[in-house]
């Protein structure tokens, strides 16, 4: 099965600073890499998919980039309201493996 | 508006079984592949299972093949979970999401928490 690791496993920054995470895996995926927002206590939510397509009602400073193995998420400007814990996801075939999780502190 | 309503949860027995559903609106249900993922407290996502439109095709995560059975019944909009031979470490919430036509999952349900435990 292909791997799928995420990094760093936490970060901490200040509202405004560029954040970036990335997720790295085992074998080539094409772009079949998602990324997701989970706040909190709440359900996950689609941020990007097609590893660079901004998924409706994202707000723009949220972008990935990537193909093949490597891939990034880039928050531009960090706000307090994106505190939450990312993840990342193939979807080329099965296993549809999750990244270990990202959880973003402002500091 | 798509909604997805996971029910059948609760405190079973290591070794017992329980039935899951996910119950859908919103939009056709018979065109769309579905999947289970799971959160154990604290813990980050875990796919679990993915059934394709009309239940033909199934895959299943290595930690619940052989135990779980994903189905759906498209008449009834109603996706299911069939969970046996339960362990302490399927002790999780429980999700259905929908594969929208890229693949990746534009709705979830709110989940349904399955508790492990003698």
């Amino acid at each position: 099965d292909i791997q799928v690791t995420q990094s760093p496993s936490s970060l901490s920054a200040s509202v405004g600073d560029r954040v970036s995470i990335t997720c790295r895996a085992s074998q080539g995926i094409g772009n079949y890499l998602a990324w997701y927002q989970q706040k909190p206590g709440k359900v996950p939510n689609l941020l990007i998919y097609g590893a660079s397509t901004l998924q409706s009602g994202v707000p723009s400073r949220f972008s990935g980039s990537g193909s093949g193995t490597d891939f990034t998420l880039t928050i531009s400007s960090l706000q307090s309201e994106d505190v939450a814990t990312y993840y990342c996801q193939k979807y080329n075939s099965a296993p549809w493996t999750f990244g270990q999780g990202t959880k973003v502190e402002i500091k | 508006e798509v909604q997805l309503v996971e029910s059948g949860g609760g405190l079973v027995q290591p070794g017992g079984s329980l039935r899951l559903s996910c119950a859908a609106s919103g939009f056709t249900f018979s065109t769309y592949w579905l999947h289970w993922v799971r959160q154990a407290p604290g813990k980050g996502l875990l796919w679990v299972s993915r059934i394709n439109t009309d239940g033909s095709s199934t895959d299943y995560a290595d930690s619940v093949k052989g135990r779980f059975t994903i189905s759906r019944d498209n008449a009834k909009n109603t996706l299911y979970l069939q969970m046996n031979s339960l362990r302490a470490e399927d002790t999780a919430l429980y999700f259905c999401a929908r594969a929208a036509r890229s693949g990746s999952y534009d709705y979830w349900g709110q989940g349904t928490l399955v508790t492990v435990s003698s």
